[in-house]
């Protein structure tokens, strides 16, 4: 069975240009988590699905990053008038359930904004 | 606040040697944790898992320990190959939380 996908792998965007990023959990899973892993550092949560419900968005840096997982599948990290801080790879992974199974993580996006 | 320390954050060692990787945290009030190893430019891919009211998981040639009270876990390899070489996060997950809390990883590098 395929793993997490997520495209595009890498983006390159001007500053202030909105950019999106996808995400194909794996099939059957109920729980959907972003990531924002800066280089050097490890991952920081963002926000996360229960089905089509975003149960927890603390992690969202500011009211710029929007998240949606509309039909409990697919869900897709948007970013308005992208910075330079916010370079990094965004991160996708997958549960069956949220607390007691591991999170499957796709390969990332890697977003360099100028 | 949740957080969680890795140590050391870079570690060369030559090929076939035994070693620890370290991992702290603050509040041990932790509903699991989880190691993973991430190789560049991919995801994370997860090793070994220890429910908090588990003192120690194995597969392989790894082995991870947990000492809760003392906020602690080590990532213990075996027999070192230079597939071994990735970044090795460790990451606890918050009771009644579903966020993971991540450390900043440790770069092992194995020499041949």
């Amino acid at each position: 069975g395929a793993g997490v996908s997520q495209s595009p792998r890498y983006k390159v965007a001007k500053r202030g240009q909105d950019v999106a990023l996808r995400c194909d959990p794996i099939s059957g899973h109920v729980s959907l988590f972003w990531y924002q892993q800066a280089l050097g550092q490890g991952p920081e949560f963002l926000t996360y699905f229960q089905n089509e419900a975003q149960l927890d968005k603390s992690g969202l840096p500011s009211d710029r990053f929007f998240a949606e997982r509309p039909e409990g599948s697919v869900s897709t990290l948007k970013i308005q008038r992208t910075q330079q801080e916010d370079s990094a790879v965004y991160l996708c992974a997958s549960s069956l359930l949220a607390v007691v199974r591991t999170q499957y993580f796709g390969p990332g996006t890697r977003l360099l904004v100028l | 606040k949740q957080e969680v320390t890795q140590i050391p954050a870079a570690l060369s060692v030559p090929e076939g040697e035994n070693l620890v990787l370290n991992c702290s945290f603050t509040d041990s009030a932790i509903y699991n944790l989880q190691w993973f190893r991430q190789d560049p430019g991919k995801g994370l891919t997860s090793l070994l898992l220890i429910q908090s009211s588990q003192r120690e998981q194995t597969s392989g040639r790894l082995n991870a320990s947990l000492d809760k009270s003392s906020g602690r876990s080590t990532l213990y390899i075996a027999a070192s190959q230079p597939g071994d070489s990735a970044t090795y996060l460790c990451a606890v997950r918050v009771n009644r939380d579903d966020k993971i809390i991540f450390g900043k990883g440790t770069r092992l590098h194995i020499l041949p």
